[in-house]
C-alpha cells in the first residue's frame, strides 16, 4: 500500500515550457487536490476534484488544468511555465469530499527559469 | 474574509519545555485539522478535531477546539528534539468546501 504517489520528484522546466504532474492513490479514496506551497504562505488549493468525472477550481488555478482519468488518478498540468508558477507541489486524496483527513503525497519540487 | 491565522510562525524552544501554538480563524467552521511537515517531507495527520470541546492528545501533542473562540490550541509538553518541525492547522470552513491552511509554525526544539 504506496498511499499517495507523486512523480517526478523534481524538475526544471523554462519560461513557456509545458509539462503534467502525476499524481496516483491506491486508498480507493473518492477525493484528490492539487496544492501549492510557497515559502511563508502555507498550502493554497489548486484544483480539486470530489469524486471521479468531476474538476473543480480552487483558490489559485490560473495557470493550471487538471484531469481526473480515473478514480486512482489525478494529474496537473502546466500548459505554458511562468516563473511565478516555481514551487512545491503536493497531491492529496481523501474518503469523502473535505469530510476526511488528507493523505499527502510526498510532493513535486518545480523550478521554472 | 476566510483567515487562518498561526502564532507564532517561528518557535524555538528548549528540551523538556511546555508550550502552546495558537491557530485562530475567521469565520465559522465544522471542523479543523492539525499537520505536521518534516523539512523536505510532505505532510503528516496530527488530529482531527470535529466539535466544540474536542480534545485530542497523541504523545506530547495535545489538540483542543473552542469554536465559539474560533480558537484551536496545539500543546506541547516537556518538547524533544524529535518534535522540531512545521505545524500546520487547517480549517473547513462549510462541510464539504475547501480546507484553508495556516501559515505553519517553525518549531525548533533544543538540548
Amino acid at each position: 500500500n504506496a498511499g499517495v504517489t507523486q512523480t517526478p520528484k523534481f524538475q526544471v522546466l523554462k519560461t513557456g515550457q509545458s509539462m503534467t504532474l502525476q499524481c496516483a492513490q491506491d486508498m480507493n479514496h473518492n477525493s484528490m487536490y492539487w496544492y501549492r506551497q510557497d515559502p511563508g504562505m502555507g498550502l493554497r488549493l489548486i484544483y480539486y476534484s470530489a469524486s471521479e468525472g468531476t474538476t473543480d477550481k480552487g483558490e489559485v488555478p490560473n495557470g493550471y488544468n487538471v484531469s481526473r482519468l480515473n478514480k486512482r488518478e489525478f494529474s496537473l498540468r502546466l500548459e505554458s511555465a511562468a516563473p511565478s508558477q516555481t514551487s512545491v507541489y503536493f497531491c492529496a486524496s481523501s474518503s469523502s469530499f473535505f469530510t476526511d483527513t488528507q493523505y499527502f503525497g510526498p510532493g513535486t519540487r518545480l523550478t521554472v527559469l | 474574509e476566510l483567515k487562518v491565522e498561526q502564532n507564532p510562525l517561528f518557535l524555538s524552544m528548549q528540551e523538556g519545555k511546555n508550550y502552546t501554538i495558537y491557530c485562530n480563524y475567521s469565520t465559522t467552521s465544522d471542523r479543523l485539522y492539525w499537520y505536521r511537515q518534516d523539512p523536505g517531507k510532505s505532510l503528516e495527520s496530527l488530529f482531527v478535531l470535529l466539535s466544540n470541546g474536542a480534545v485530542k492528545q497523541e504523545g506530547r501533542l495535545m489538540a483542543s477546539l473552542d469554536t465559539k473562540a474560533r480558537l484551536s490550541t496545539l500543546h506541547i509538553t516537556a518538547a524533544v528534539h524529535d518534535l522540531s518541525a512545521t505545524y500546520f492547522c487547517a480549517v473547513e470552513f462549510r462541510s464539504g468546501y475547501a480546507l484553508n491552511f495556516g501559515k505553519g509554525t517553525s518549531l525548533l526544539v533544543t538540548p
